[in-house]
């Protein structure tokens, strides 16, 4: 088990610029979770997904954040354009069901910097 | 809603001391507890959870934590703190009024000294 695959690891980009940010769940989860981690806010859950579809996205910050997950094995959360602002580290986690008591599995994240 | 709160942001405790992490939680439902570890430049492990099988929850690393209803708390514990304990450890909460949202807390940065 390769766990939750996130990329890139880092990422380094202008203001104005578009990011695309990848995660692989693990296989056989089906639910899946984009996390936002700052200083200032902690650990914010920005959308998840139960079987590909969006079933909450009230945590993402403006329409310039969009994710899509087109298939059981991927998904992608964009920023465009990027801000300085928007600098954290971002956090994709996937869990074997939509039930309450499953613990979810996290990437190692990407972290983010918005020159 | 559900929110959970972890009082004190750092603690400091030295090499084979009690390590005692402090969690409350508020929810108007059963809730469902997990309390997670972070090392430095990784994303978060489970180190153990709460269902309402038992009130005292065993997990990974020799931690461990209780739920009390009464106090409305889950605190995380270690008898005998190692280096490699350090980290930083967040406590989260799911309710059956939340769906699947997760909630975590402001986590709780941990120094172990030699």
């Amino acid at each position: 088990d390769a766990g939750v695959i996130q990329s890139p690891r880092h990422e380094v980009t202008e203001m104005g610029q578009e990011v695309t940010l990848r995660c692989k769940p693990i296989s056989g989860h089906n639910s899946l979770f984009w996390y936002r981690q700052t200083m200032m806010r902690g650990l914010e859950l920005l959308i998840y997904f139960n079987n590909n579809v969006p079933i909450d996205d009230s945590g993402m910050p403006e329409d310039r954040f969009s994710a899509k997950m087109p298939n059981a094995s991927f998904s992608t959360l964009k920023i465009q354009p990027s801000e300085p602002r928007d600098s954290a580290v971002y956090f994709c986690a996937s869990s074997p069901s939509g039930g309450i008591n499953s613990p979810l599995h996290f990437g190692n994240g990407t972290r983010l910097t918005v020159t | 809603a559900q929110s959970v709160t972890q009082l004190g942001s750092h603690v400091s405790v030295s090499e084979g001391a009690l390590v005692l992490l402090r969690c409350n939680y508020s929810s108007s439902v059963p809730p469902y507890l997990f309390w997670y570890v972070q090392y430095p430049n990784q994303g978060l492990q489970l180190l153990l959870k709460y269902t309402s099988a038992a009130t005292l929850v065993k997990g990974i690393n020799g931690f461990e934590a209780e739920f009390k209803k009464s106090e409305t708390s889950f605190h995380l514990t270690k008898p005998s703190a190692h280096m490699s304990d350090a980290a930083e450890y967040f406590c989260a909460v799911r309710g059956f009024d939340s769906g699947s949202r997760l909630t975590f807390g402001e986590g709780t940065q941990l120094t172990v000294n030699p």
